[in-house]
């Protein structure tokens, strides 16, 4: 069975930084692309940015290109999200999906249970 | 950038058809997918390439395509189907999640 546990999520102030994980088990990781999609409180959902099964490739969203950087380590079945210079418009629920198929990206298929972001002073 | 546009409720009585749509000019070229929400949930994936099911969903849920329009057909309503549903498509870097549509079944 595929699982994706997400972890780090914590508050942070505007301006901080933050490292957000995803372990996952149940696949041959290194194959499939990752990507992290938030979802702010109440409202819809938005792709952040992904990475390829190697982690040679990697995409973003305008929205928070340079402040956002997606890493992955294949020997440990773990996908990384940086977070820096965070917004109050970062407070998001952020989850972790596996694309649906390898040698592409944004096929978004399983969503792990998401770890909340919330950036407050 | 794109958008994807869907109406933000649809609401039908148990054992109807639901319908909920969804526009946008990227769905002339590329596939879509729908993902169902529950509260407190995590979004599960319904349907992919415009029409096809994954294991494990029920018969019940459709998708079709015409256009620049992509229709999530739930065939008789159950209570349990009560969520919000997201489209989705993808191009280049632009991926793109619809608004939502939270749909009632009562």
């Amino acid at each position: 069975e595929v699982q994706l546990l997400e972890s780090g999520g914590r508050l942070v102030q505007p301006g901080g930084s933050l490292r957000l994980s995803c372990t996952v088990s149940g696949f041959t990781f290194s194959d499939f692309s990752m990507s992290w999609v938030r979802q702010p409180p109440g409202k819809g959902l938005q792709w952040v940015s992904s990475i390829s099964g190697t982690g040679g490739a990697t995409y973003y969203a305008d929205s928070v290109k340079g402040r956002l950087t997606i890493s992955r380590d294949n020997s440990r079945n773990t996908l990384y999200l940086e977070l820096h210079s965070l917004r109050v418009e970062d407070t998001a629920l952020y989850y972790c999906v596996k694309d649906q198929k390898s040698g592409t990206y944004g096929a978004f298929e399983v969503w792990g249970q998401g770890t909340l972001v919330p950036v407050s002073s | 950038s794109y958008d994807l546009t869907q109406p933000s409720s649809v609401s039908v009585s148990p054992g109807q058809t639901a319908r909920i749509t969804c526009s946008g000019d990227l769905l002339a070229k590329v596939y879509s997918r729908w993902f169902q929400q529950k509260p407190g949930q995590a979004p599960v994936l319904v349907i992919y390439k415009d029409s096809e099911r994954p294991s494990g969903i029920p018969e019940r849920f459709s998708g079709s395509s015409s256009g620049t329009t992509v229709t999530l057909t739930i065939s008789g309503a159950q209570v349990d189907d009560e969520a919000d549903y997201y489209c989705y498509s993808a191009t280049d870097n632009n991926l793109v999640f619809g608004g939502g549509t939270k749909l009632t079944v009562l």
